[in-house]
């Protein structure tokens, strides 16, 4: 089992729509979570950052953790073309240098 | 705002030459890390240098090697590349907060 799961996709939605995009994690370890958003042919640029449980929102981007599931999720308002990219999350132990990241969700936001 | 630079967008090899990728950041961070990003596998950890001339391999090591003479630059070397070696490399530094933030990448192609 990886240790951090994310569905492919790819994820078509309509502009304006709202979007959900989750990751799944096993180490009970990880403190951190990143939402990092990848453009095409482009290096990942970070989105979102937040510390054990609970919501961060900035913006149009939502971050939120549920350890107790152990289940992350990032949601997206009011989407735009602009939006479609692949996400990656990615889960991190205090103290460690190791990023543990999912292979990423893959978003087309159609205008 | 961080910014990480990689010295090639995009390389084309020979099987059995000798590569080097270059990254450099200007934050002043003390990690840098290598990743190679290939379709379904996602990120994986190929060497981190937690400070001058001191490094760490990571998940998959083997094939490379990694240079950090300066503080703001970490080079990867392949030391006689093979064609399982063509992907898209990542090179990222990380502040004291744990968040890390990627170069633009460099997509190599080896023949």
């Amino acid at each position: 089992q990886k240790e951090v799961e994310q569905d492919p996709g790819p994820l078509s939605v309509p502009e304006g729509a709202i979007v959900s995009l989750n990751c799944t994690y096993s180490n009970s370890a990880f403190q951190y979570f990143m939402w990092y958003r990848q453009y095409s042919r482009k290096g990942p640029e970070l989105l979102m950052y937040t510390y054990s449980s609970g919501n961060k929102e900035d913006g149009r981007f939502t971050a939120q953790v549920d350890k107790s599931s152990k289940y992350i999720s990032l949601f997206i308002r009011d989407s735009q073309p602009s939006d479609s990219a692949t996400y990656l999350c990615a889960g991190v132990t205090s103290g460690t240098y190791k990023y543990i990241f999912g292979t990423g969700t893959r978003l087309k936001v159609l205008a | 705002d961080v910014k990480v630079t990689q010295s090639s967008r995009y390389l084309v090899k020979r099987t059995g030459e000798k590569v080097f990728l270059e990254c450099v950041q200007d934050m002043d961070h003390e990690n840098m890390f290598w990743y190679r990003q290939d379709p379904g596998l996602g990120l994986r950890l190929i060497y981190f240098s937690y400070d001058v001339k001191m490094k760490e391999k990571g998940d998959i090591p083997e094939g490379y090697s990694v240079s950090r003479e300066k503080k703001e630059r970490f080079s990867l070397i392949l030391e006689s590349a093979s064609t399982n070696q063509t992907s898209m490399y990542l090179c990222a530094s990380r502040t004291g907060t744990e968040t890390q933030y990627f170069g633009p990448g460099t997509r190599l192609l080896v023949l």
